[in-house]
């Protein structure tokens, strides 16, 4: 079945460095979806991307969908200690007659930790 | 707007006990409504999902079960809780399509 994978699993990093985490899907994906979950939350969605190739950023966050529709990326500049939390990426899981009903399989998600 | 509810937040069960837990959605109508359940530090399990009253399509064999008896109502339920049933379980809803998902606030579930 469809399998999208997040690298890497977990990422420490100080305050002010940039941070990136990586999805891929075994299927090519008519959109994909990233959400953030703060420590002890809720997944909150952050961005939705369709288009091949492309790009969408908002402040110091960047996400990018690949050429094939297969893989994205965010990329935080300058992390600050609120980016602190699990980012997941998510593509459509369509049923065998390739509706998805709105249904998501989210990536494992990249957990974030960010030293003062 | 729309606002999404859960209850109860967290939750103490004696293994073999039943569950019952509820999930209801404001503001909107014909909701897309799905329970999942998530391991600490891992990912998102969808359990459930439902396109309208009475629907309801299961996606991994469990011991739990769910039920949508209206519109904006869902509800995951067991009849025997097992110690494996402990996570965080969270509902969300959305409108299909390629809309995003909302998410409640989830309920901790341990089972002793």
């Amino acid at each position: 079945g469809q399998q999208v994978m997040q690298i890497p699993q977990y990422q420490h990093v100080q305050e002010g460095e940039d941070f990136t985490t990586y999805c891929n899907s075994s299927t090519t994906l008519s959109n994909i979806q990233w959400y953030k979950q703060r420590p002890g939350g809720h997944p909150v969605f952050l961005i939705q991307l369709v288009k091949s190739g492309e790009v969408k950023k908002q402040k110091r966050l960047t996400f990018q969908f690949g050429e094939a529709k297969k893989n994205s990326s965010l990329h935080i500049t300058a992390t600050q200690t609120t980016d602190v939390g699990t980012y997941f990426c998510a593509g459509p899981r369509p049923n065998a007659g390739g509706t998805s009903y709105g249904k998501l399989t989210f990536g494992q998600g990249t957990i974030l930790t960010v030293h003062p | 707007s729309q606002t999404i509810h859960q209850w109860p937040a967290t939750l103490v069960q004696p293994v073999g006990s039943p569950l019952s837990l509820e999930c209801t959605v404001e503001g909107t109508s014909n909701p897309n409504l799905y329970w999942y359940r998530q391991a600490a530090g891992r990912g998102l399990q969808l359990l459930f999902y439902s396109v309208g009253i009475g629907q309801i399509s299961s996606e991994v064999p469990q011991n739990l079960s769910a039920s949508r008896p209206q519109d904006r109502q869902f509800i995951l339920s067991s009849k025997k809780l097992l110690l494996s049933d402990s996570g965080f379980y969270l509902c969300a809803w959305t409108h299909g399509g390629n809309q995003p998902q909302h998410f409640g606030d989830g309920t901790r579930l341990s089972i002793l």
